[in-house]
């Protein structure tokens, strides 16, 4: 049961250029949500977080937007850069279960020149 | 630059041998989690422990697995017998588990082949 769920495999985006990657959740209860990179042969790195409190977050060039009704959060890369190619991984938690992250399966960004 | 330490990087095995994956978390952390990354499955959790206790193994198969923290340096993940379906990366991971909002931090990962 794919409660995390990331549709596009794959993100093409010219250096520059915005990045926007997506994450859809169905579970109700999750209220943290955040964002890893992840390159080949190493772990994933931790990006971003946002609560439940919040709709937006942001740091640097990255920024994370969180719809609640929707069950949907966003992360935009401004400006894209080379160094960001790379699979973003969305995750979630809920309160009750801190620790408990949902991973979703990825999304593999790949920044042209 | 603190960071989540494992051993070993690599590890190639036969059917049947005895697997120790070892973690170092970042000093200071009171959270460790063991997570599996395959193809199939993606990133799953197996299991974690705060403040050296074992929180929750649901994620890990019982017979075979078994997850300890004999201090607040070290975490082990073993595997006794390996199967060829272990094969994977295993992920060690800490934080600090201040209620929901911490981060966990990600060591580099064990690639386990089981042959």
């Amino acid at each position: 049961d794919q409660q995390v769920k990331q549709n596009s495999p794959s993100l093409s985006v010219q250096e520059g250029r915005i990045s926007i990657l997506n994450c859809d959740y169905t579970n109700s209860m999750f209220d943290y949500f955040l964002w890893y990179k992840k390159y080949p042969a190493e772990g994933p790195t931790f990006l971003i977080s946002i609560s439940s409190i919040k709709d937006k977050n942001e740091d640097g060039r990255f920024t994370v937007f969180l719809n609640k009704s929707a069950k949907h959060l966003s992360l935009h890369i401004v400006p894209s850069q080379p160094g960001d190619s790379a699979v973003y991984f969305c995750a979630a938690s809920a309160t009750d279960s801190w620790g408990k992250l949902q991973f979703g399966a990825g999304t593999q960004v790949v920044v042209t020149p | 630059d603190a960071r989540v330490t494992q051993t070993p990087r690599d590890k190639v095995t036969e059917m049947g041998q005895e697997v120790t994956m070892r973690c170092q978390p970042i000093l200071g952390h009171n959270t460790v989690f063991w997570y599996r990354q395959t193809m199939k499955q993606g990133l799953e959790l197996l299991a974690y422990f705060r403040n050296r206790a074992p929180l929750d193994d649901s994620g890990m198969p019982k017979d075979r697995f078994s997850a300890e923290m004999p201090d607040a340096t070290l975490a082990t993940l073993k595997i006794q017998p390996s199967e060829p379906r272990d094969s994977a990366v295993y992920f060690c991971a800490s934080g600090m588990g201040q209620g929901t909002f911490g981060a966990q931090y990600f060591g580099p990962g064990t690639r386990l082949l089981v042959l």
